[in-house]
């Protein structure tokens, strides 16, 4: 069975950054995403790269500020999150697509989160 | 971009009840729905994609339904674990979304 692991999460000030790393194996024929609850919030989409790299999607709330990338060789993804706000704090979790309409897909796998929290 | 609104909010049932969660989409999604279960302090789990496909593993009193704008998650009759968190999600495009979830009390 597929895990999927996060890490990188911690305390930082707003207007800081930190790097999300996901790692399993293997990750390089799926397409990943991040997705994130906030505490007492619902789940929402972050961000998504394609196994080749080159398509990756934001959600609007993120766009210009994190970056999503993937070292295959590595099955790993990260997110690269800057000028965070308050507003980011939450947990962050890696998951897997494993059925797509052919432009998006639902997930079948989800790593155990990592949480970040933004804070003076 | 395409909301999913989802009710009720919170839902209180008894061990052996059927509920029934719905989604609506502010577009038409064709079968593009998935369904989401958590429980405090753990990760999502997959229930359901393209509407009615139950995720491997997922008891048979889980069932999907629905097309278009209006999609339906029924629990046959409810379990003691089946209390948690319940979310739709939209795949049809980008950017993905997620209903508001439904809090599940038994």
């Amino acid at each position: 069975q597929l895990r999927l692991v996060e890490s990188g999460g911690g305390v930082v000030q707003p207007g800081g950054s930190l790097r999300l790393s996901c790692t399993a194996s293997p990750l390089h024929v799926n397409v990943l995403h991040w997705v994130r609850r906030a505490p007492r919030k619902g789940l929402e989409w972050v961000a998504a790269i394609a196994p080749d790299a080159f398509s990756k999607y934001f959600a609007d709330s993120v766009k210009g500020r994190f970056t999503i990338s993937r070292d295959n060789s590595k099955n790993a993804v990260y997110l690269q999150m800057s000028g965070l706000r308050v507003e980011d704090s939450a947990v962050y979790y890696c998951a897997r697509e494993a059925h797509s309409s052919g432009y998006a897909g639902a997930f079948d796998v989800w790593g155990s989160g990592t949480v970040v929290i933004v804070s003076s | 971009d395409i909301q999913m609104t989802q009710s009720p909010s919170s839902l209180s049932a008894s061990v052996g009840d059927r509920v029934t969660i719905t989604c609506r989409a502010s577009h038409d999604i064709n079968i593009w729905v998935a369904w989401y279960q958590q429980k405090p302090g753990q990760a999502p789990k997959s229930l359901i994609h393209s509407a009615s496909r139950l995720q491997n593993d997922v008891p048979f009193r889980f069932s999907g339904s629905g097309s278009g704008t209006d999609f339906t998650l029924t629990i046959s009759s409810l379990q003691p674990e089946d209390s948690a968190t319940y979310f739709c999600q939209h795949y049809n495009n980008y950017p993905i979304s997620f209903g508001q979830g439904t809090r599940l009390e038994i």
